[in-house]
């Protein structure tokens, strides 16, 4: 069946470091994605988004690519922090439904 | 953004009894979203819960299982029904933005453990 995953299910980086998490998706009727951040004991938080019309979006600390081309979603994180730390997701919205990914946690050494 | 609360924030539970989530949102909603996530997984959807109509399961999901309830569009119930130590995970509950968009907005989530 259709289905979103991740490459890489763990990431190790220096503190400042730019970290890159990436994400494949099968949907080709995907409109919109999301990445979450979910820290231990919490529920997925809203990082940023991107709707398919779009192939890079800018937030805070915080950039997500997307090529539609290759089915392929990423998030950048810059001058990566301890409080990063976590598990981080992407999803996709099919026809108003979220399709989550395996997750990759992202560890921030000091 | 929308505040949800769930309850309980974590439970252990004998095989074979029932357990009953809560979720609470500070402003209404029209869709409400139960999530479960394994120890260690990714999040799969249970089902949609529409207000005023019975609610909408995925695939692997029956209504004997996870009857839910939404008697009204701030407030929605998840039962896990028969329980056995594979339904240890985590319950999340989730709700769109008020402006009905995609965002998904997500409660602390019930851990959930059966023994």
């Amino acid at each position: 069946g259709e289905s979103v995953g991740l490459h890489l299910p763990t990431l190790s980086v220096q503190e400042g470091d730019n970290s890159i998490i990436n994400c494949a998706y099968s949907n080709s009727a995907s409109d919109y994605f999301i990445w979450y951040k979910q820290e231990s004991g919490k529920g997925p938080q809203f990082i940023i988004d991107i709707r398919s019309n779009m192939d890079k979006r800018q937030g805070q600390r915080v950039t997500v690519l997307l090529n539609k081309t290759v089915k392929h979603l990423s998030l950048q994180i810059a001058a990566t922090q301890p409080g990063d730390s976590a598990v981080y997701f992407c999803a996709e919205n099919v026809y108003g439904k979220l399709i989550f990914g395996q997750g990759t946690e992202l560890s921030v050494k000091p | 953004s929308a505040v949800i609360s769930q309850k309980p924030s974590r439970d252990i539970c004998q095989r074979g009894t029932s357990l009953t989530i809560q979720c609470q949102v500070d402003s209404q909603v029209t869709m409400m979203f139960w999530y479960r996530q394994q120890p260690g997984q990714s999040l799969t959807l249970i089902a949609t819960a529409n207000q005023g109509s019975e609610a909408t399961y995925e695939s692997g999901f029956v209504i004997d299982k996870f009857p839910i309830s939404r008697p009204n569009l701030t407030f929605s119930t998840l039962t896990v029904s028969n329980m056995s130590p594979e339904d240890s995970s985590i319950y999340l509950c989730s709700v769109e933005d008020e402006q009905g968009w995609t965002e998904a907005f997500f409660g602390q989530g019930t851990r959930l453990t059966v023994v």
